[in-house]
């Protein structure tokens, strides 16, 4: 079936630097979102994306925090400056429609030491 | 903001033994329901769903049963085998704003052999 791609698979970092996170969404789909998972449990919502724009963000999306989608191409997570609770896995998903369940990639696990 | 809460948070059966995972929802304004299988390491994998406009939905071992007026799911796998070791998770997105999807806590499930 249609995959979500998401590189890198994981991503070690020094507190303070920069990341992007990168997502190859399923090419027709039109929603993209981000979400955390902290220690293999609860999937928080970070923020949804349509049409260019950021639709909804929660209070987990620090100002330190963007999301983009320059001219189709990969969704991306920067997260800048990184601080130590950044650590988690980031899972991309996208949807077609917007009441269309989600697809999911593989997830980047993401380490700041 | 709407809240998911999944029963129980884990759950340990003999392979052939039947399950039952209760989701409960806050927001009435919820409508469509997608439920998610996630494998140690791997990404959630769609299993099954349902929307406010159902009652009862059935897919193999899967059944989905939602009372609207309780604002309450439950999702029953009979026959388990070691392959549906995994955390499941229970989603509920709103029909109004920015059609986030909310997830449960997920629940734990170990098919014992």
């Amino acid at each position: 079936g249609p995959k979500v791609l998401q590189i890198p698979s994981h991503q070690i970092i020094d507190m303070g630097q920069m990341v992007t996170l990168n997502c190859d969404p399923v090419s027709n789909h039109l929603y993209f979102y981000w979400y955390k998972q902290i220690l293999g449990q609860q999937m928080e919502f970070l923020v949804n994306f349509y049409n260019g724009k950021v639709m909804e963000k929660s209070k987990l999306f620090k100002d330190q925090f963007s999301v983009e989608r320059p001219d189709g191409s990969y969704f991306t997570l920067k997260i800048q400056p990184t601080a130590l609770e950044d650590s988690a896995v980031y899972f991309c998903a996208s949807s077609p429609r917007s009441n269309e369940r989600l697809f999911f990639g593989h997830g980047t696990k993401l380490s700041v030491l | 903001g709407e809240q998911v809460e999944q029963l129980p948070s884990s759950l340990i059966v003999q392979e052939g033994a039947s399950v039952l995972i209760n989701c409960s929802y806050t927001d009435s304004a919820s409508v469509y329901f997608p439920w998610y299988k996630q494998e140690p390491g791997k990404r959630l994998q769609f299993i099954i769903d349902i929307r406010s406009n159902m009652e009862r939905k059935q897919t193999q071992r899967l059944t989905l049963l939602f009372d609207k007026k309780t604002k309450h799911l439950s999702l029953h796998i009979t026959a388990t085998q070691p392959g549906d070791s995994a955390i499941y998770f229970c989603s509920a997105r709103l029909n109004t704003g920015n059609y986030k999807y909310v997830f449960g806590a997920g629940t734990r499930l170990k098919v014992i052999a």
